[in-house]
């Protein structure tokens, strides 16, 4: 079945680096893609999606490519700050009416000061 | 209200006991999904609805899961005879068409089964 892989943290690193995120992804047909992050004590919030090959979704300085020939869809950011400290979801959907989201395990990033 | 609201935030239950647990979607939102989030793991779909018709109920675990929404409003997880691996964040979500990709989630209810 579909399912989605990310890289296992915790991430920590300190303000103002270089965060990638990796996620890889397996689907049969074109599934759309998206990361959720989950800030402390908040419910799940939608970051960025990418619906089609080669789409780049952004959003808050963040940004994932969707590539379909290495299937992934990895989550960069040039410089992270300590507000970003969240636990992040890669996730898909097969694009179907009422198809549910299936999650990665979640990536916990910690930004210092 | 604004968001997605799921009651309690916190509940304790003894082994065996019953619990329900309550998610009033965004108002108007058609689609309403139910997850389950165990410690240190994304979260794992249990049961979709659209309106008040259960579409989808692949993921509940076991015949101790029942969930409804009569009105297709406010929505209901139930389980019965709780034991200690139903211990879990459970997340409640609502998307305004009957497609799955623009979820809002509720901030969840910690369930710990003793």
């Amino acid at each position: 079945g579909d399912s989605v892989t990310q890289m296992e943290g915790p991430v920590t690193l300190s303000e103002e680096a270089f965060l990638t995120i990796n996620c890889t992804y397996t689907a049969t047909g074109y599934p759309s893609l998206f990361w959720y992050v989950q800030y402390p004590g908040e419910g799940l919030q939608l970051l960025l999606k990418a619906t089609k090959a080669d789409d780049k979704g952004s959003n808050k300085g963040f940004e994932a490519t969707y590539r379909k020939e290495t299937t992934s869809f990895h989550l960069e950011k040039g410089s992270v700050q300590v507000s970003d400290s969240a636990v992040y979801f890669c996730a898909l959907t097969p694009n179907q009416a009422g198809t549910a989201l299936i999650f990665g395990k979640g990536t916990t990033l910690s930004v210092s000061s | 209200g604004a968001g997605v609201s799921q009651s309690p935030r916190y509940k304790v239950a003894k082994r065996g006991q019953d619990v329900a647990l309550r998610c009033d979607p965004i108002s108007g939102h058609v689609s309403l999904f139910w997850y389950q989030q165990a410690l240190g793991q994304g979260p794992e779909f249990l049961t979709y609805f659209q309106n008040e018709a259960q579409l989808d109920k692949s993921g509940l675990p076991s015949d101790r899961f029942f969930a409804e929404r009569p009105e297709g409003s406010v929505s209901t997880l139930k389980i019965q005879r709780t034991q200690q691996e139903d211990s879990a964040v459970y997340l409640c979500a609502s998307s305004k068409g009957q497609g799955g990709e623009k979820l809002f989630f509720g901030s969840g209810t910690q369930l710990s089964v003793l």
